[in-house]
């Protein structure tokens, strides 16, 4: 079955520390997104790729970093620099850059990142 | 940024009534999107509408366009207790980047 895998589900961070979720996807979709969600709120978008070895900042990049080396891959790493990074990230992707017609996301189930 | 302002933020119904939702948007469009999400999960993709098209079916789901006035509506016709969750408008421009908005959380009771 084709579809997008986040793990992990749960992930626990000291403060200081980096941590790195993982995305990854097999339906060749180009385009890759991060989103950040928080409780009892819609989705803010952090960074997206819509081709391999490219990304773009989207509204609330700072104390985060990704990289696109792979089509399928597009992880994100939460860095000591991110004040408040407890929240639910949503991993997702879509097939419509290259195509030029949308047909929606396509959303990983989630990585839930708590700082203890 | 958000673009997307759902309207009401929560709604309450019984089994079998319809249930409407209102998204309103800022900026020009190439189509808008519905999404749901079950509690802790990731999202759903529901329905989309262009911005040439004013009214999509799909299965229980009605969803309308109106780009002058900038909204859109979501009607989720009889209602089941499996249709509660948040459900999410999303507007997309020619950059291929979705935007979301605040969302609204159905509870059918049944």
């Amino acid at each position: 079955d084709g579809g997008i895998t986040q793990s992990p589900k749960y992930l626990f961070r000291k403060e200081g520390q980096n941590v790195t979720l993982s995305c990854e996807q097999n339906l060749n979709h180009d385009a890759m997104y991060w989103y950040r969600q928080d409780p009892g709120q819609g989705l803010r978008l952090i960074y997206y790729s819509q081709i391999v070895n490219d990304f773009q900042k989207g509204d609330i990049a700072e104390g985060y970093s990704v990289s696109r080396e792979k089509k399928e891959s597009f992880p994100l790493t939460v860095t000591s620099a991110q004040k408040n990074p407890t929240a639910f990230y949503l991993c997702a992707s879509s097939s419509g850059v290259r195509t030029g017609t949308s047909y929606g996301y396509t959303f990983g189930s989630g990585t839930r990142l708590t700082v203890v | 940024s958000q673009q997307g302002e759902e309207d009401p933020q929560a709604l309450s119904i019984q089994e079998g009534e319809n249930a409407t939702m209102n998204c309103s948007y800022k900026t020009s469009i190439n189509n808008l999107q519905w999404y749901r999400q079950n509690s802790g999960r990731g999202l759903v993709h529901l329905i989309l509408i262009r911005s040439n098209e004013r009214e999509k079916h799909s299965g229980r789901l009605r969803v309308t366009l109106d780009t002058s006035k900038k909204s859109s509506s979501l009607l989720i016709t009889a209602s089941r207790a499996a249709d509660t969750a948040s459900y999410f408008c999303a507007t997309e421009f020619y950059t291929d980047k979705l935007i979301f908005g605040t969302g609204t959380r159905l509870q059918v009771f049944p």
